[in-house]
């Protein structure tokens, strides 16, 4: 089976440029994450859907924040217009019940 | 606000001791933590779960203990190995008793070395 994927998995953009980041869910996952690590500090969430609609977007921190998820299959997440404090690792995890969410091996954003 | 948190950053042991790596969480209504372990370059790896109706749940080599009444979650690993040296993340969900599928949150992580 295979598990998460994510493409890019590393990115370096200039400030001001848009960046899409894709996420490929286990095959059969209705649940959807997305969370971001920024430099030394913990793992946050960002929003969660279910099939295709957004269940909880609270943790997006702004509107340059774009996320979809067309077909409730893979999920895209665009940052439009980028700024430097959006660098971070960008992880995806999809789970198919209540419990174990399995992580995907992230895109490393880097933004100059 | 709420919160999960750890203890320690950093922890070095020798190759074949046990390893404790601590959490403290704030939430009483989280009903189910989950450790995880993080290689470079490589996402969060599932390790062990716990639910809050339990309070000692055992793996292979791993074992992850709750205390609901300080707010403690460990995880030990018996017999350390090289292949062990890796961040590692408690975090919390809950409703999971509800079957509600929900974000999880993250302590800052422990990075734990092993000496040779």
């Amino acid at each position: 089976e295979a598990g998460v994927t994510q493409f890019p998995s590393h990115s370096v953009i200039e400030k001001g440029q848009t960046v899409t980041l894709r996420c490929d869910p286990i095959s059969g996952h209705d649940n959807l994450y997305w969370y971001r690590r920024v430099m030394g500090k913990e793992i946050k969430f960002l929003l969660h859907f279910v099939k295709e609609s957004k269940q909880d977007e609270s943790g997006m921190p702004n509107n340059r924040f774009l996320a979809e998820r067309t077909g409730g299959t893979y999920s895209t997440l665009k940052v439009q217009p980028a700024e430097l404090e959006d660098s971070g690792v960008y992880f995806c995890a999809s789970s198919q019940n209540y419990r174990e969410q399995y992580f995907g091996p992230g895109t490393r954003l880097t933004v100059t | 606000g709420e919160s999960v948190g750890l203890h320690l950053p950093t922890l070095s042991v020798q190759e074949g001791d046990n390893s404790i790596i601590n959490c403290a969480y704030s939430n009483s209504a989280s009903d189910y933590f989950i450790w995880y372990k993080q290689e470079s370059g490589k996402g969060p790896q599932f390790i062990i779960d716990i639910r809050s109706n339990m309070d000692k749940r055992q793996g292979q080599r791993v074992t992850v203990l709750l205390n609901k009444t300080v707010k403690h979650l460990s995880l030990q690993i018996a017999a350390t190995q090289p292949g062990d040296s890796a961040v590692y993340f408690c975090a919390e969900n809950m409703g999971v008793s509800s079957g509600s599928a929900r974000q999880l949150t993250f302590g800052s992580g422990t990075q734990l070395t092993v000496l040779p």
